[in-house]
């Protein structure tokens, strides 16, 4: 099970930083990810941390903004957002990505809304 | 504009087969295998598919998938009306270093 914490109403130019808390599954073994969708739109991927941390990955659109880490002995994933815009806004979802499953994001959160907004 | 081509909508009746296309490049479905996604309405996104064409446990056989040089293919027979839902696919790109996902495809059940 994943469960992201953090969303909320910020600032245009303002930081967030989300969390999302792992259960049910050993967190460290997995590469995470995080996955937004605007109102009415279409999946976005975010961003991806490797097991241990040594592989990141971003989108274009949040690089140099966003930072992704992970804390494996917490089993938490954490998405540290600056100079949010609109076009942030969004439900941010966190997901596992297993290697049985090719890959695939096989297990999501319930997703945690970020409204940027003056 | 999404990397990956997919249909904005499809639709069908009940027990109809139905296909989503979905089209890339040789630098995302030409290299790698591609993942479907469905999300019904007001939920999180769930793994259909993987690895173009693998089933997750407890997925029905109603569902399956297709690949062919840079574009991918999802058919349902046996069309339901539970099976009402935006499809995605995606990919690992190469050239971007990072996921890509098709616009989505909202199915309807006539």
């Amino acid at each position: 099970q994943l469960v992201e914490s953090g969303g909320g109403l910020v600032k245009p130019g303002g930081s967030l930083r989300l969390s999302c808390a792992a259960s049910g599954f050993t967190f460290s073994t997995f590469t995470m990810n995080w996955v937004r969708q605007a109102p009415g739109k279409g999946l976005e991927w975010v961003s991806s941390i490797s097991s241990r941390g040594n592989y990141i990955y971003y989108a274009d659109s949040v690089k140099g903004r966003f930072t992704i880490s992970r804390d494996n002995a917490k089993n938490s994933l954490f998405l540290q957002m600056n100079s949010l815009g609109a076009e942030d806004t969004a439900v941010y979802y966190c997901a596992n990505q297993d290697l049985a499953s090719g890959y695939g994001f096989d297990i999501w959160g319930q997703g945690t809304i970020i409204t940027v907004s003056s | 504009q999404s990397v990956l081509t997919q249909p904005p909508s499809a639709s069908g009746t009940p027990g109809q087969r139905v296909t989503i296309s979905c089209s890339g490049s040789g630098s995302n479905i030409g290299s790698n295998t591609v993942n479907w996604y469905q999300q019904l309405p007001g939920t999180a996104p769930k793994l259909l598919m993987y690895s173009n064409n693998q089933r997750p446990s407890g997925v029905p056989d109603r569902f399956s998938g297709s690949k062919s040089g840079t574009s991918v293919s999802l058919a349902i027979s046996g069309l339901q009306s539970e099976d009402e839902a935006d499809y995605y696919c995606a990919a690992w790109d190469d050239s971007l270093d990072g996921w890509v996902f098709g616009g989505g495809t909202k199915l309807t059940v006539l």
